[in-house]
C-alpha cells in the first residue's frame, strides 16, 4: 500500500522556467511533509517541509504547497537550475512532536533534470 | 562538524549469510533511523534508535535488527539474507526524535547473490 505517491517518474524543464513535482497522499493521519533531493552515489538531503497547519512555505527558489483537501502536496522550483537536476523525493511522517517525526514514509522519487 | 557515515560502502553477501551494516552519527544527533530503498522505489522505513533504545519499527521481519550504541553510533544487522535484501540501505540521524529534518549517509549498497 503506497501511502505516498508520487505519479511522474521523470520531468524535464529548461533552464530558468518552473518546474513543479507533485505529490498524493492517502493517510489522512500525516502531520508534517517533506521534500528530499538526491544525487547519484549520495544519500537524500533535506531540501524544504511544511506543517500540516500551513498551506506554503517557501525557501529562496522553492516553495512547498499543501492542499489538505486533497491530500496533495508539490514542490515549485523557480528558476529551475541545470545544478537542480536529481531525483527528488517526496516524504511525509506522523506525529512530529511526540516522536514520530523523523520515521519518513517516501514517495517512489521524480527524476528531474533541467536542461541548458 | 561530521556528517553522517555509513561502512561499508558495497557489500556483496551470499543468500543465508548475516551482514551487519554500520553508521555514525551527525555530532549531537541522538536519533538514528535505518531505510531500505530498492532499486525504482523511495526509501522505505525499518526502524528508529533513540538513545540505545528502539523506538519504532517498519514492516520488516525480524531478521532485520539493530543496536545503538552509547555513542550513538548504530549498526544494523540482516541475518539469513534472501535475494530481496539487494538494495541500497540509509542510515539517517536526528538531533531529537521529534526532530523532522533528518541527516542521511551516503548508503550501504548490498547485493546478495
Amino acid at each position: 500500500d503506497q501511502q505516498v505517491k508520487q505519479n511522474s517518474p521523470s520531468l524535464s524543464v529548461q533552464e530558468g522556467r518552473i518546474s513543479i513535482l507533485n505529490c498524493d497522499y492517502t493517510n489522512s493521519m500525516f502531520d508534517y511533509f517533506l521534500w528530499y533531493k538526491k544525487y547519484p552515489a549520495e544519500g537524500p538531503t533535506f531540501l524544504i517541509s511544511i506543517s500540516s497547519i500551513k498551506d506554503k512555505n517557501e525557501d529562496g527558489r522553492f516553495t512547498v504547497f499543501l492542499n489538505k483537501s486533497a491530500k496533495h502536496l508539490s514542490l515549485h522550483i523557480v528558476p529551475s537550475q541545470p545544478g537542480d537536476s536529481a531525483v527528488y523525493f517526496c516524504a511525509a511522517s506522523i506525529n512530529r512532536l511526540t516522536g514520530g517525526g523523523n520515521k519518513l514514509t517516501f514517495g517512489t522519487g521524480t527524476q528531474l533534470k533541467v536542461e541548458l | 562538524e561530521t556528517g553522517v557515515t555509513q561502512s561499508p560502502t558495497h557489500l556483496i553477501k551470499t543468500r543465508g549469510q548475516q551482514v551487519t551494516l554500520r553508521c555514525s552519527s551527525q555530532s549531537g544527533h541522538n536519533t538514528v533511523s535505518w531505510y531500505q530503498q530498492a532499486l525504482g522505489q523511495g526509501p522505505q522505513f525499518i526502524f528508529q534508535y533513540y538513545r540505545e533504545e528502539e523506538n519504532g519499527r517498519g514492516n520488516f521481519p525480524p531478521r532485520f535488527s539493530g543496536l545503538q550504541f552509547p555513542n550513538y553510533s548504530s549498526e544494523l544487522n540482516v541475518n539469513a539474507l534472501e535475494l530481496d535484501d539487494s538494495a541500497l540501505y540509509l542510515c539517517a540521524s536526528s538531533l531529537t526524535r521529534s526532530n523532522t529534518e533528518a541527516f542521511f549517509g551516503q548508503g550501504t549498497r548490498l547485493t546478495v547473490v
